[in-house]
């Protein structure tokens, strides 16, 4: 059975920092193209950004919001993902969920529970 | 940046009811959409990718048609179950999501 349990979210104060972690067993890991997407109280879905497996070079893409404040990492030793989150502001107030690509295309069979992250003063 | 513009926003509907549900591209993306049904407090749930091919354990009520810069998810009986947002994604270009499709209860 696939599971992606995320933690380490919280609250923050703007300017601060937090690093979600999502550990995932019942695939291959290492082979996964993996994506944090994020959902503002009462709005819509938004892609964060992505690694891509091993065998495709383990680069990341990042959205623009986000781009040069977040980084994407992976160990794939402990099957785990990692969103390091900088420069927090209160637009990055979101559930972030830690999501499986299918594939080396970019939707998604499977979704972690979401970890809540608050950034206020 | 590809933006996806969902259509209606809202929509009110009965149990048995056909329900169409409209995603538009800002630029042409094939068939690389995928739709996904959420409900309050949860993760989303994947239903249909490539456009028009069912997920795996959805049910067959749920169907998806289009290409190019237009689609439709449609529900063929709307059962009580399916009240929810439902969303667009492409991955053409990197990803987006539409703003997603609230289906209420008339």
């Amino acid at each position: 059975e696939v599971q992606l349990v995320e933690s380490g979210g919280g609250l923050v104060k703007p300017g601060g920092s937090l690093r979600l972690s999502c550990a995932t067993s019942g695939f291959t890991f290492s082979n996964a193209w993996m994506s944090w997407v994020r959902q503002a109280p009462g709005k819509g879905l938004e892609w964060v950004g992505r690694v891509k497996g091993k065998t495709d070079g383990a680069t990341t893409d990042y959205a623009a919001p986000v781009k040069g404040r977040f980084t994407i990492s992976r160990d794939d030793s402990k099957n785990t993902l990692f969103l390091q989150m900088n420069s927090l502001t209160t637009e990055d107030t979101a559930v972030y969920y830690c999501t499986k690509g299918v594939g080396i295309v970019n939707y998604f069979d499977y979704w972690g529970q979401g970890a809540p992250v608050t950034v206020s003063s | 940046d590809v933006q996806m513009t969902q259509s209606p926003s809202t929509l009110s509907a009965s149990v048995g009811d056909r329900v169409t549900i409209t995603c538009r591209a800002s630029r042409s993306i094939s068939t690389w959409l995928a739709w996904y049904q959420q409900k309050p407090g949860r993760a989303p749930n994947l239903l249909i990718y490539k456009a028009s091919s069912l997920e795996s354990g959805a049910p067959s009520r749920f169907s998806g048609s289009g290409s190019g810069t237009e689609f439709t998810l449609t529900i063929s009986s709307l059962q009580p179950d399916d009240f929810a947002t439902y969303y667009c994604q492409q991955y053409d270009t990197y990803l987006s999501f539409g703003g997603g499709t609230k289906v209420e209860i008339k």
